[in-house]
C-alpha cells in the first residue's frame, strides 16, 4: 500500500531563517506531488506541483522553492523565513489516473516568530 | 479569483440530524468533484467523491448530490455522529498537463452534539 510520510511535524522559526519540509512517498512510482498551505481557518492553497524529477510548476510567487531530486521525494525551502510564511504545510501525491484523488500527508505546522 | 465557493463557514448538527454543505462552481471544466475530511492536526483525506455525469452519489452515510446545470453540489451527512465532527472541504478539479488541478472550496468547520 502507498504512504507518505511528511516531517517534521511542528517547526517553530524565526524571521529570517531558512526553511526545509521534506516529504517521501513509499508504494507507488512516478507520482505527481504536491505542496499545499492551509492558513488558520481558510482553504487549501496550492503552492508547487511536480510531474516528475526536477520538474516544478510554482502557482504563487512567493518565499518558497520547491524541489524534486528523487521520483519520490518533495522539498520545500526557503532561504529566508516571513511572518508570513506561517501556517500548516500539506504534501500531497497523486496517481496518473486522472482523478482529482490526492493523498495528503500529515502536515507540517510551521510557525515563524 | 475564487473558483470554488463553499458555504456555511461553520455548522452545528445535533446527534442523529443531518447535515448539508453547499458549494458551487464557476469554471465548466472541471470533471470531478471530491469531498475531503480534516481533523484538527491532520492531513485531509477523501471522503466521496463524483463526475458531472451523475447527479447522485451514495456511500454509508454521505450522499453528494450534483446539479450540473446550477453548477453546484453538495453533501448530505444522514444521522450525524459526534464523530463527524471535522472539517470538510469541497474540490473540484479537471486536466491541466501532466496532472489533475484540485482547487479546494475554503471549509466548512462541522460539529455534531450530543
Amino acid at each position: 500500500s502507498q504512504t507518505i510520510h511528511q516531517w517534521p511535524a511542528t517547526l517553530v522559526q524565526p524571521v529570517g531563517s531558512p526553511l526545509s519540509l521534506e516529504c517521501t512517498v513509499e508504494g507507488t512510482s512516478n507520482p505527481n506531488l504536491y505542496w499545499y498551505r492551509q492558513a488558520a481557518g481558510r482553504g487549501l492553497q496550492l503552492l508547487f506541483y511536480s510531474v516528475g524529477i526536477g520538474q516544478i510548476s510554482s502557482e504563487v510567487p512567493q518565499n518558497l522553492s520547491a524541489s524534486r531530486p528523487q521520483d519520490r521525494q518533495f522539498i520545500l525551502s526557503s532561504k529566508k523565513l516571513l511572518l508570513s510564511d506561517s501556517g500548516f504545510y500539506l504534501c500531497a501525491w497523486s496517481g496518473i489516473a486522472r482523478t482529482g484523488e490526492l493523498f495528503f500527508g500529515e502536515g507540517s505546522r510551521l510557525t515563524v516568530l | 479569483q475564487q473558483q470554488v465557493k463553499q458555504s456555511p463557514q461553520s455548522l452545528i448538527v445535533q446527534k442523529g440530524g443531518i447535515s448539508i454543505i453547499n458549494c458551487a462552481y464557476e469554471n465548466t471544466a472541471f470533471d470531478y468533484f471530491p469531498w475531503y475530511q480534516q481533523f484538527p492536526g491532520k492531513g485531509p483525506a477523501l471522503l466521496i467523491a463524483i463526475r458531472p455525469d451523475v447527479s447522485e452519489k451514495k456511500e454509508g452515510r454521505f450522499t453528494i448530490s450534483f446539479n450540473k446545470s446550477a453548477k453546484q453540489f453538495s453533501l448530505h451527512i444522514m444521522d450525524s455522529q459526534p464523530g463527524d465532527s471535522a472539517t470538510y472541504f469541497c474540490a473540484a478539479s479537471k486536466g491541466s498537463g501532466g496532472y489533475q488541478k484540485v482547487t479546494f472550496g475554503t471549509g466548512t468547520k462541522l460539529q455534531v452534539i450530543p
